[in-house]
């Protein structure tokens, strides 16, 4: 079965600052990946997806992440952190049965 | 509409009662899940729905929870007996179909407080 660790309850980063949330993940075949950002009081959506090609992914609101087998690591990044990025972030796996999901990393952003 | 749709967003109950909880999925997707998010967790996965397949309930916590899917429509998660550890954000998502690549849309989900 397939399992998924954020090892970053917390970040706090400053306003302008790079970003770099880490996940590594279990799973005996190639996964499929996936993060999500989840702001107070809405759902999740969905900031890239990663199953085959490129290892470098880019999605929304200007984050990327970068497949790593060798590490089992699927680390979201964003060179220039803006105030509207505070959120929790999750990252997902999905192997042969539905995503599952890390506890989340919470980020906040300061001035 | 556009988006997964919950109702109700917002559910208090007493300790003891049953909760229903709804979901109408993006029109047009055949694959329907269910997760929980219990305060500063993860999301769990509770139950799976594909067309007109069996459904995956290996992520029910207990036999207190039971799902249903009326053809490729809406969706209800029943809790009995609701305990104060059932306290969670129920939260609905839907896809085209069961293909892994699929992005998976989620509402944005009903808060469920036991007291």
């Amino acid at each position: 079965a397939q399992s998924v660790t954020q090892p970053d309850i917390h970040i706090t980063v400053s306003e302008g600052a790079s970003l770099e949330l880490r996940c590594n993940y279990s799973y005996g075949a190639t996964p499929y990946l996936f993060w999500y950002v989840q702001s107070p009081g809405q759902g999740l959506q969905l900031l890239l997806k990663y199953f085959s090609g490129d290892t470098l992914v880019q999605g929304i609101k200007g984050f990327e992440a970068e497949f790593k087998r060798s590490q089992s690591s699927f680390n979201l990044r964003k060179p220039s952190v803006h105030w509207s990025d505070a959120a929790e972030y999750f990252c997902a796996v999905r192997g042969n049965t539905p995503l599952v999901f890390g506890k989340g990393t919470r980020l906040s952003v300061i001035a | 509409g556009a988006g997964v749709s919950q109702s109700p967003s917002n559910k208090v109950t007493e300790k003891g009662k049953d909760v229903e909880l709804r979901c109408d999925p993006i029109s047009g997707h055949t694959a329907l899940y269910w997760y929980r998010q219990r305060l500063g967790q993860g999301l769990e996965f509770l139950i799976y729905f594909q067309g007109n397949s069996a459904p995956d309930k290996s992520g029910l916590p207990s036999d207190r929870f039971s799902a249903e899917r009326t053809g490729e429509s809406v969706s209800t998660l029943t809790i009995q007996r609701t305990q104060q550890e059932d306290s969670a954000v129920y939260l609905c998502a839907s896809s085209e179909d069961r293909g892994l690549g699929n992005t998976i849309y989620f509402g944005e989900g009903s808060w469920l407080t036991v007291v």
